[in-house]
C-alpha cells in the first residue's frame, strides 16, 4: 500500500462545475496536509494547507480533512480552463522526518470550455 | 522575485559524467529540501537541511549523490558517475522555521542522461 494515494485520473469537468479531488494516507499520526498544483513542465505550486479536521476555504478552493478516515480532499468551485493541471496531495508523515513531505502521484484535471 | 531559484534549468550530459545543481532558497527560510520527480509521479524526498546541517537523507540517495549547504544559504546537489536512471526533474524547496510550515518549490533542474 502506498503511503499517499490519489486517483490518477484523468478527471474531466465542464467549465463552471465543481471538481473534486481525493487523497488517502496510511499514517494515522500524520499532522500536516497540503495540495499543490503542477502545470505540465512546471514545478509544484502550493495552493492549500490544512492541519485540523474540517473544511478550509480559500477563494474557489476548499480543502477537507477527516483524520479518522485518513482522507483529505480538494474541491474547486466554478472550475476554469486555467485550473487544468495535475494536483498533488502531500502529507507530512509522523513515521518519517517531521519535515519531509510524501506526495501522491497526482490527479490530472482537465476543465473543458 | 524572491522565490526559490534553481540553476541550471536544464542539464544534458553523457552517462558517467558528474553534474552539480544549485539552489538558492527564499532568503528568510532556514530549511531546504531536495526532491526528485519522474514523469507521472509525485516528487520523492531526497534530503533536508536545517541551516547548514543535513538532518535527513532518503534511502533513495545513493552514495553517488551528495548535497551541501555550507553557509546555511544556497545548497548544491552533486551526482557522480551519472546513470540513465538519474534522468529526472530535481526540485528544491524551502520553508521557514516552525512546525508545519509549507514548502515552496523552485522551478527545478531537468536532467537528461544520454
Amino acid at each position: 500500500q502506498k503511503e499517499v494515494e490519489q486517483n490518477s485520473g484523468p478527471l474531466s469537468v465542464p467549465e463552471g462545475a465543481i471538481a473534486s479531488l481525493n487523497c488517502t494516507y496510511s499514517d494515522r499520526g500524520s499532522q500536516s496536509f497540503f495540495w499543490y498544483r503542477q502545470y505540465s513542465g512546471k514545478s509544484p505550486e502550493l495552493i492549500m494547507s490544512i492541519y485540523s479536521n474540517g473544511d478550509k476555504e480559500d477563494g474557489r478552493f476548499t480543502a477537507q480533512l477527516n483524520k479518522a478516515s485518513q482522507y483529505v480532499s480538494l474541491l474547486i468551485r466554478d472550475s476554469q480552463p486555467s485550473d487544468s493541471a495535475t494536483y498533488l496531495c502531500a502529507v507530512s508523515l509522523s513515521s518519517g522526518s517531521a519535515r519531509q513531505l510524501t506526495f501522491g502521484s497526482g490527479t490530472q484535471l482537465t476543465v473543458l470550455p | 522575485d524572491t522565490g526559490v531559484s534553481q540553476d541550471p534549468r536544464h542539464k544534458i550530459t553523457k552517462r558517467g559524467q558528474n553534474v552539480t545543481f544549485r539552489c538558492d532558497p527564499i532568503s528568510e527560510h532556514n530549511r531546504l529540501y531536495w526532491y526528485r520527480q519522474t514523469l507521472g509521479q509525485g516528487p520523492e524526498f531526497l534530503t533536508y537541511f536545517q541551516n547548514e546541517a543535513q538532518l535527513e537523507k532518503s534511502r533513495l540517495l545513493s552514495d553517488r549523490f551528495s548535497a551541501e549547504r555550507p553557509k546555511g544559504s544556497f545548497s548544491t546537489l552533486e551526482i557522480q558517475r551519472t546513470e540513465q536512471g538519474d534522468s529526472a526533474m530535481y526540485l528544491c524547496a524551502s520553508s521557514s522555521r516552525g512546525s508545519n510550515q509549507p514548502q515552496h518549490f523552485g522551478d527545478g533542474t531537468r536532467l537528461s542522461i544520454l
